[in-house]
């Protein structure tokens, strides 16, 4: 069946960059896009990034200029990468096809 | 970007009543637009995509509709397990967005 799981550090210092993995299973991320989205504690969504079926990439507005998204196909893996990081980045993590979402991963920022 | 917003933003409302949820984008995103639920502790889940297509093992008390800039989640009568919150998202143009959700809650 269908999962996405995402794996990462839960505890990264301010300026520090924010490495995290999501691994799938189930589906091809060549015929598939992948999103990532993110939610600090008890707040909304926010959508942070797509990589889509062929490979392009789609930034948040906001966040355009610290992220990155790759993926290796070969390992069904998705990665995200963001710098910078400050304490209002602390949330929960997700990837998501939208019809299907991993767990999340709990990522706090602090010294 | 397009900003989408979402009204009422906490709904109060009883067992078996009709409860409609709106949704309302700065542009036309031409029917690009899925509503999720998130229950208290969970990940989301797609519960209709594309404006009014229900997502396998949804309730059929869930329905949604809209054109343009204007969407509508509708529960036509709500079951306590409905007690979530709602966001809409519109993929129509990049960068995608959220609304900033609706929580509903039982009276």
């Amino acid at each position: 069946q269908v999962q996405l799981k995402e794996s990462g550090p839960g505890l990264v210092q301010p300026s520090e960059t924010l490495s995290l993995t999501c691994t799938v299973s189930g589906f091809s991320l060549t015929s598939n896009s992948v999103h990532w989205v993110r939610q600090p504690p008890g707040k909304g969504l926010e959508w942070m990034g797509i990589i889509r079926s062929g490979g392009s990439t789609d930034y948040n507005s906001g966040l355009k200029s610290r992220l990155s998204i790759s993926r290796d196909t070969s390992k069904s893996q998705v990665f995200l990468k963001m710098n910078s990081l400050q304490t209002e980045d602390t949330a929960i993590y997700y990837c998501t096809r939208m019809r299907d979402w991993g767990q999340g991963v709990m990522v706090t920022v602090s010294s | 970007d397009i900003q989408m917003t979402q009204s009422p933003s906490l709904l109060s409302a009883s067992v078996g009543d009709r409860v409609t949820l709106n949704c309302k984008a700065s542009q036309n995103i031409n029917k690009n637009l899925n509503w999720f639920q998130q229950k208290l502790g969970e990940s989301p889940k797609l519960l209709i995509s594309y404006t009014n297509n229900l997502q396998t093992g949804i309730p059929s008390r869930f329905s949604g509709s809209g054109s343009a800039t204007d969407y509508i989640l509708t529960i036509s009568s709500l079951q306590p397990e409905d007690v979530a919150t709602y966001f809409c998202f519109q993929y129509n143009s990049g960068p995608y967005t959220f609304g900033a959700g609706a929580t509903l809650e039982l009276k």
